[in-house]
């Protein structure tokens, strides 16, 4: 059981937007930033948000992330077959003193 | 081009050890913080350990903790992780990650514990 909830599965047709949710407490996602990883089938986590809303160098302006209290969000716009992965968000649970992860959402582009 | 390359997992019997290396090249390795994270197959990503830029402070999961050790030698440039009493569910790809938001990782080395 992951310390911070995401939904198993979320899906969408190429074009559309869909959003990502990732449930924490306050003691991690509350009063700590927030990224956002995407795992390709087969490959390493890439970092595509950190800071809660920041994109490294080379992700483009199709995904965002966003925060409120205790819940964050990935935002991917204009889908593409290639976004089809695994998505994770973490964070550091001051209480754990412990990085912690989501159980991670597959998403499927239709 | 930075690059993190992960070495030193393989098949270890229940209770045994392996140590796990991570050599970095392409950045200044002696400023980041790095990260160890493993992945059961077909589960998600767990976060193990991890050990700041100097070496003096380090954290640990729950799980591993009193069994792992988290260590850096900044003049090798290489990240290492000794993995001691291992159990069945120790079993997984372990991944170096650098800097606080783990903005690389490597492809990871993967540790199975069986008898």
């Amino acid at each position: 059981q992951s310390v911070l909830t995401q939904p198993p599965s979320v899906s969408a047709a190429p074009g559309q937007k869909v959003t990502i949710s990732c449930s924490g407490s306050s003691s991690n996602i509350g009063n700590n930033y927030v990224s956002w990883y995407q795992q390709l089938p087969g490959t390493a986590p890439k970092l595509l948000i950190y800071d809660n809303n920041k994109r490294p160098s080379g992700i483009p302006d199709r995904f965002s992330g966003s925060k409120s209290g205790t819940s964050a969000t990935l935002g991917i716009t204009g889908l593409q077959t290639g976004d089809e992965a695994d998505y994770y968000c973490g964070t550091w649970d001051t209480s754990l003193s412990a990085w912690v992860f989501g159980g991670g959402t597959k998403l499927t582009v239709l | 081009e930075v690059q993190l390359v992960e070495s030193g997992g393989g098949l270890v019997q229940p209770g045994g050890s392996l140590r796990l290396s991570c050599a970095a090249s392409g950045f200044a390795f002696s400023s980041y913080w790095m990260h160890w994270v493993r992945q059961a197959p077909g589960k998600g990503l767990v976060w193990v350990s991890r050990i700041n830029s100097d070496g003096t402070g380090t954290s640990y999961a729950d799980s591993v903790k009193g069994r792992f050790t988290i260590s850096r030698d900044n003049a090798k440039n290489t990240l290492y992780l000794q993995m001691n009493s291992l159990r069945a569910e120790d079993t997984a790809v372990y991944s170096c990650a650098r800097g606080w938001g783990h903005d690389y990782w490597g492809q990871g080395t993967l540790v199975t514990v069986s008898s």
